[in-house]
């Protein structure tokens, strides 16, 4: 069964602090993706990253990195240096093919909250 | 601009009423999708088109329907079969079924059943 598990349901930090989202996922898959989506109070989620199951090199983008590991089953997301924009949910998903190959569905997780106080 | 529209941005329905949620993209994709998200549930997906005139159930389609006439436009009906309607409607839509591209999402319908 595929499934994504984020068990932060809600983060507070203080402006300038660095912060971990964490995902852990399951999936009998050998070729699959991972998303991070950013959903602020405007309700529209904004894609942020993909990865697929073959590339385990962190990636870096501004004050954002991903963690990726599949030792584990673990893609986080680490926002550094927050900031008050960055208050949003944080949803992590995967993707995975049906049998077929006719099928791109995502499994999402119940997203992390970040609050990020000034 | 390319994009994703939904409309309304709200929407109030009495209870036994049928309610039509629209989306539209003019981004040329080929896949369209409808999620709903109730809070701390995440986004479930209800259904999802690859291409014009096909459509498949997601893992909530009970009380649910579509259609997919056109390329650009995948509305959602909420039928008075639908238990429990009131949630946050998401659609969304990607690139080439079958390759793992992301999907991009509309602003959402909030619909309340009074």
């Amino acid at each position: 069964a595929q499934k994504v598990t984020q068990a932060q349901t809600e983060i507070s930090v203080v402006e300038k602090e660095d912060v971990t989202l964490d995902c852990v996922y399951e999936t009998r898959d050998t070729t699959y993706y991972l998303f991070w989506y950013k959903q602020p109070p405007s309700g529209e989620l904004v894609f942020l990253i993909r990865r697929n199951s073959f590339d385990e090199q962190n990636e870096i983008s501004g004050r954002y990195s991903w963690n990726f590991q599949k030792s584990t089953s673990s893609f986080n997301f680490t926002i550094t240096a927050s900031q008050v924009v960055d208050s949003a949910v944080y949803f992590c998903a995967l993707s995975y093919m049906n049998y077929g190959g006719a099928t791109n569905k995502l499994i999402f997780g119940t997203g992390t909250l970040l609050a990020v106080q000034p | 601009d390319g994009g994703i529209t939904q409309s309304p941005k709200y929407l109030f329905r009495k209870e036994g009423q049928n309610v039509t949620l629209s989306c539209e993209q003019n981004l040329n994709h080929d896949a369209m999708y409808w999620y709903r998200q109730d809070p701390g549930q995440g986004l479930r997906l209800i259904y999802y088109s690859q291409i014009v005139n096909d459509f498949q159930k997601g893992d909530i389609a009970e009380g649910y329907s579509v259609s997919r006439e056109k390329k650009e436009s995948f509305p959602l009906t909420v039928t008075s079969a639908q238990k429990n309607p009131t949630a946050f409607y998401l659609c969304a839509s990607s690139f080439d079924r079958g390759n793992y591209n992301e999907q991009f999402f509309g602003p959402g319908t909030r619909l309340t059943v009074l």
